[in-house]
């Protein structure tokens, strides 16, 4: 089973400021890798696919990058929106898809 | 609109079984896969399953295989995730997912969720 491990566990930043998530696979996924974003009483919304395309709809300062073990969800500058959780999906190798534990981000 | 519809809250005791229901609208349900995630509170994203609704093949997590069982009916576009024995870490909120097509499995469309207490 592949292992994604985020980091940090919470980031504290202030709207304006540039977010930046990792995520590291304990072996190489390729670019099958998916980035959700999760508000409090809602189901995730998937954000980036393939480790850098965006969805449909989701604004151009949510870029994903990296392939292999390292990816990177990157958040140019935050909007009040944008405080949420974040997960990153794995799906190279499955059964089972499995996801990272999230990534906080909150208001500094 | 395209959604996905889950059924209502449950409450249910240990040993009990449950079925939670995705009712798909506004795409054509047999031509995509759906998964079932689920989220214990506080916690993080844990995937189940799929079940592919055109041919009611699936596929679960080796550590679930005992317990839960996928299903679909067609001719009203639902799906359904039957898990049973539960315990009381079963407690969760349970999605349905849709499989969108492009590079890897990823999910463009989820259900909101269905919350299963398990509680004596």
């Amino acid at each position: 089973e592949i292992v994604l491990t985020q980091t940090p566990a919470t980031l504290s930043l202030s709207p304006g400021e540039r977010a930046t998530l990792s995520c590291r696979a304990s072996q190489s996924i390729r670019n099958y890798l998916a980035w959700y974003q999760q508000k409090p009483g809602q189901a995730p919304r998937l954000l980036i696919y393939g480790a850098s395309t965006r969805a449909t709809g989701v604004p151009a300062r949510f870029s994903g990058s990296g392939s292999g073990t390292e990816f990177t969800l990157t958040i140019s500058s935050l909007e009040p929106e944008d405080f949420a959780v974040y997960y990153c999906q794995q799906s190279t190798n499955w059964p089972p898809l499995t996801f990272g534990g999230g990534t906080k981000v909150e208001i500094k | 609109q395209v959604q996905l519809v889950q059924s209502g809250a449950e409450v249910k005791k240990p040993g009990a079984s449950v079925k939670v229901s995705c009712k798909a609208s506004g795409y054509i349900f047999t031509d995509y896969y759906l998964h079932w995630v689920r989220q214990a509170p506080g916690q993080g994203l844990e995937w189940l399953g799929w079940i592919k609704p055109n041919s009611g093949d699936t596929n679960y997590v080796q550590r679930f295989e005992d317990r839960v069982t996928m299903t679909r009916d067609t001719s009203i576009s639902t799906a359904y995730m039957e898990l049973s024995s539960l315990r009381f870490d079963d407690t969760a909120v349970y999605f349905c997912a849709r499989e969108a097509r492009g590079a890897g499995a990823h999910f463009d469309l989820w259900g909101q969720g269905t919350l299963v207490t398990v509680s004596s």
